[in-house]
């Protein structure tokens, strides 16, 4: 059974810090990662989506990439700012037509 | 339409009764996602809708949750004999295929006092 893990469960940093949240999960037979953010009280924002065949994508400041050999996944923020204050969720899915399975998230804060 | 809908927002109900949550997904995304999300944790897959696909339902923790999902497009997740512990916010989410990236909707809390 696929099982996702993130750590840290939560992360303070001052603002302006380059960081990286990790991902790893159990089964490294995946379809795609998908990273998100939620803010308090809010839905889930996709940030971004790695196909299997993929080792990165890109997003602005946002950069994910992904080692299905070893089972990893991270997400790396530059240049943090206090709007990034969020829960970053990291997920995949096993095959096309199943459900994503999520991790409990890493919880960041960043002050100015 | 632009985005996954969902409503209500926020729904408090007696214990015992029950409730109606629903989805309106992104217009031609064929899959569509029930999950639940408790305080303090992870998101947890209920059910998942592919096409005219029979629905996968084995996320659903009793017989007292089910959903349905009309001509392809809006879903409904019911809940009867709500229980405190049901007490969640209830995200619904979508995919252009069965491949696809999710879009989530704001999710509906729901509290049972």
């Amino acid at each position: 059974k696929q099982e996702v893990t993130q750590i840290p469960a939560a992360l303070s940093v001052p603002e302006g810090e380059n960081l990286v949240l990790n991902c790893s999960f159990t089964d490294s037979a995946i379809y795609n990662l998908q990273w998100f953010r939620q803010d308090p009280g809010k839905g889930l924002t996709s940030l971004l989506l790695i196909q299997s065949s993929q080792r990165e994508q890109t997003s602005g400041r946002l950069n994910a990439s992904l080692d299905k050999s070893s089972g990893r996944s991270t997400l790396y923020i530059a240049a943090s700012q206090p709007g990034d204050s969020a829960t970053y969720l990291c997920a995949v899915r096993d095959q096309a037509g199943t459900a994503l399975i999520f991790g409990k998230g890493t919880t960041l804060s960043v002050s100015s | 339409g632009a985005g996954v809908s969902q409503s209500p927002s926020n729904k408090v109900t007696e214990k015992g009764k029950d409730v109606e949550l629903r989805c309106d997904p992104i217009s031609g995304h064929t899959a569509l996602y029930w999950y639940r999300q408790s305080l303090g944790q992870g998101l947890e897959f209920l059910i998942y809708f592919q096409g005219n696909s029979a629905p996968d339902k084995s996320g659903l923790p009793s017989d007292r949750f089910s959903a349905e999902r009309t001509g392809g497009s809006v879903s409904t997740l019911t809940i009867q004999r709500t229980q405190q512990e049901d007490s969640a916010v209830y995200l619904c989410a979508s995919s252009l295929d069965r491949g696809g990236g999710y879009t989530f909707g704001s999710g509906t809390r729901l509290t049972v006092v």
